[in-house]
């Protein structure tokens, strides 16, 4: 299974937004619902933002969406703020309970 | 809250097995709804799956590492536990110990260790 492909580098003003592709095939992220970001500051471990597509957990803001079209998920964070600088992942499930990571995505807060 | 705990040694030599155990505290393994699952990040670089186990002991592995790889758990201590044969520089990483929820509970990892470094050098 080969990582899912992100963009390297997104950046934003604070009060922008910024949307983060993910790009994987039919057995991933086309197949299934089950697509999460990960927000991982440097020096943390990572942290769940968005699971199933688009929900968010507890705890989570508002500002942070998820959507999916084919085999393309994307992560959109608005109203960007200095703390949302950081790396964010995706993963998705590639079936017989195997998981899939994307290349990673470091955004940067202007 | 629930917490995880990675331990194990920091230096692996080439050639040899790594070994490392994470301690779960604040929740049991034997939740239903859950697997157990290790994450390994390369410095500087992304994530990487690497296995999963259920309570009942069933496995799940990463197919490109597979035949090098055992994951284990033990329900008596709350642990579960990661074994990687024949190791080289290139499984030098930040290995992490994380809940992988099953189907019911969203296919996600929600909650991770801080990660353990694990260096390959002789």
């Amino acid at each position: 299974q080969s990582a899912l492909t992100q963009p390297p580098s997104a950046s934003g003003s604070p009060g922008q937004s910024v949307t983060i592709s993910c790009t994987g095939t039919s057995s991933d992220v086309g197949g299934y619902y089950y697509v999460s970001w990960y927000q991982q500051h440097p020096g943390k471990a990572p942290k769940l933002m968005i699971y199933e597509v688009s929900k968010r957990p507890s705890g989570v803001p508002d500002r942070f969406s998820g959507s999916k079209s084919g085999n393309t998920a994307s992560l959109t964070v608005s109203g960007l703020q200095g703390d949302d600088e950081a790396d964010y992942y995706c993963v998705s499930y590639a079936g017989n309970n195997n998981y899939v990571f994307g290349t990673g995505t470091k955004v940067t807060v202007l | 809250q629930l917490q995880l705990q990675e331990s194990g040694p920091g230096l692996v030599e080439p050639s040899e097995t790594l070994s490392l155990t994470c301690t779960v505290s604040g929740g049991s393994v034997s939740s239903s709804a859950y697997f157990w699952a290790w994450i390994r990040q390369p410095p500087g670089k992304g994530l990487e799956w690497i296995a999963a186990i259920y309570f009942s002991g069933t496995t799940y592995y990463n197919p490109s590492l597979k035949s090098r790889v055992a994951i284990s758990v033990d329900t008596s201590k709350n642990q579960f536990s990661l074994k990687l044969s024949s190791v080289s520089a290139a499984d030098t990483a930040l290995y992490y110990c994380a809940r992988q929820g099953a189907a019911a509970a969203g296919r996600n990892f929600d909650y991770w260790g801080q990660g353990t470094l694990v260096t390959v050098s002789s």
